[in-house]
């Protein structure tokens, strides 16, 4: 079946804009997760969401960072007022509630 | 807090060859997972280990688990070129109902002829 989607595949803008990153989970996937892959800092764990209860938003770096899933399936990164330190690859995972996480290919952003 | 450290972090090695990549954590995590990533891609997951003990194998990968050394170890056997990528441990942290990954920071093998 098709697996994590996410897009864009690659987003460059410039310091001080706003960007969506979009991801679309597999189906019949309750939890959803957003991750940041960075040189400097690795993977990092941002925003866990499972079903309509509260997200788990402890892994957001700032305030600028925010994130929503509509319907319990679609889940959009909000990233507002970007910085150059938020260039990395921002990577979605899905799964049934604590069972393995399948990742989405990522978009790689890049803040000019 | 988990911690989640691996190595080593760069490894090149001969085809043919065996060896071992370690990965230790610091606090009590639910389940161990081994991912790969090709250059420009993204994760796919390997192993999960869900106790003390468990193994895993896959053709000429094997993961296995020791939660009381809070070690897991990939080990790989007869190396071929087609292993070339970059392996992440990662223990899940299951609190308050969530459940996050914390991942090591990967060990880039290169298998060279």
């Amino acid at each position: 079946g098709a697996g994590v989607s996410q897009s864009p595949s690659n987003k460059v803008t410039e310091k001080g804009k706003d960007v969506e990153l979009r991801c679309d989970p597999i189906s019949g996937h309750t939890a959803l997760y957003w991750y940041r892959q960075s040189l400097g800092q690795g993977l990092e764990f941002l925003i866990y969401f499972q079903g309509n209860s509260a997200p788990d938003k402890s892994g957001l770096p700032s305030d600028r960072f925010s994130a929503e899933r509509t319907g319990g399936s679609v889940s959009t990164l909000t990233i507002q007022r970007t910085q150059q330190e938020d260039s990395a690859v921002y990577l979605c995972a899905s799964s049934s509630a604590g069972f393995t996480q399948y990742f989405g290919p990522g978009t790689r952003l890049t803040v000019l | 807090e988990l911690k989640v450290e691996q190595n080593p972090l760069f490894l090149s090695m001969q085809e043919g060859k065996n060896y071992t990549i370690y990965c230790n954590y610091s606090t009590t995590s639910d389940r161990l997972y081994w991912y790969r990533q090709d250059p420009g891609k993204s994760l796919e997951s390997l192993f999960v280990l869900l106790s003390n003990g468990a193994v895993k194998q896959e053709g000429r990968l094997m993961a296995s688990l020791d939660t009381k050394a809070r070690l897991s170890t990939l080990h790989i056997t007869a190396a071929v070129h087609d292993l070339s990528a970059t392996y992440f441990c990662a223990g899940l942290y299951s609190g308050a109902g969530s459940y996050q990954l914390t991942f090591g920071k990967g060990t880039k093998l290169s298998v060279i002829p």
